[in-house]
């Protein structure tokens, strides 16, 4: 079954911040958040494992509740690079890469 | 290195016909990953390798699709024969190490069949 994430879309000036939420309703080993500009691949952001370890690039910050199958990424002083779709993909095993992704959250960062 | 490098990058094709997909992924990295999004669907895994050998293809739509990995710097995804509501973009990844890690994508394919 699909996450859910929050909001679908979202529009930010620069400088400002954002969260995007993405909620399961199975129980989660991973969460997986990638970008996604217009026509191009998507590119890693993070990976929050259950039992606490992150693995990222250090400008992206994000929390994974293990007890409510939730994850939020945080863009804080938000940049016009950062505009895009995010994602966030789910799995459920440490043994398997069966991620399910969600629909995506629209970041549109303007002057 | 190049990154993974996936063609044609565009494919338009009838109905019917047989179409095969390339990928390359970055050298060094064991996994391999097909994708497949579509507007309704999202961002779909397909099937994924672990040192060539096929892991989990449980995500493979019908037995239309198959996918190979004959050496450890080509896989092909093929569709026979296609229909025109397997129209997607189909991205490969790669990883190295393992499965939780951060995976890098091909600029895709943008397939349209008509």
């Amino acid at each position: 079954q699909q996450p859910v994430q929050s909001p679908q879309a979202v529009i930010l000036r620069e400088g400002e911040d954002a969260v995007i939420n993405c909620s399961s309703s199975k129980a989660l080993y991973s969460v997986h958040w990638y970008r996604q500009k217009h026509g191009e691949a998507p590119v890693f952001l993070m990976i929050l494992l259950k039992g606490g370890e992150q693995k990222g690039h250090e400008k992206i910050s994000a929390s994974f509740n293990e007890k409510k199958q939730q994850s939020s990424l945080y863009l804080t002083a938000s940049q016009l690079s950062y505009s895009g779709t995010y994602f966030c993909g789910t799995g459920v095993g440490a043994g398997s890469y069966q991620l399910t992704f969600g629909k995506g959250t629209k970041l549109s960062v303007i002057p | 290195d190049a990154g993974v490098i996936q063609s044609p990058r565009h494919e338009v094709t009838e109905m019917g016909q047989e179409v095969t997909l390339r990928c390359k992924p970055i050298s060094g990295h064991d996994y391999l990953f097909w994708y497949r999004q579509t507007m309704m669907r999202g961002l779909e895994l397909l099937i994924y390798f672990n040192n060539n050998v096929p892991i989990d293809d449980s995500g493979m739509p019908e037995d239309r699709f198959s996918a190979k990995m004959p050496n450890a710097s080509f896989s092909t995804l093929k569709i026979q024969p296609s229909e025109p509501r397997d129209s997607a973009v189909y991205f490969c990844a790669s990883s190295l190490g393992q499965i939780h890690t951060e995976a890098f994508f091909g600029q895709g394919t943008r397939l349209t069949v008509v």
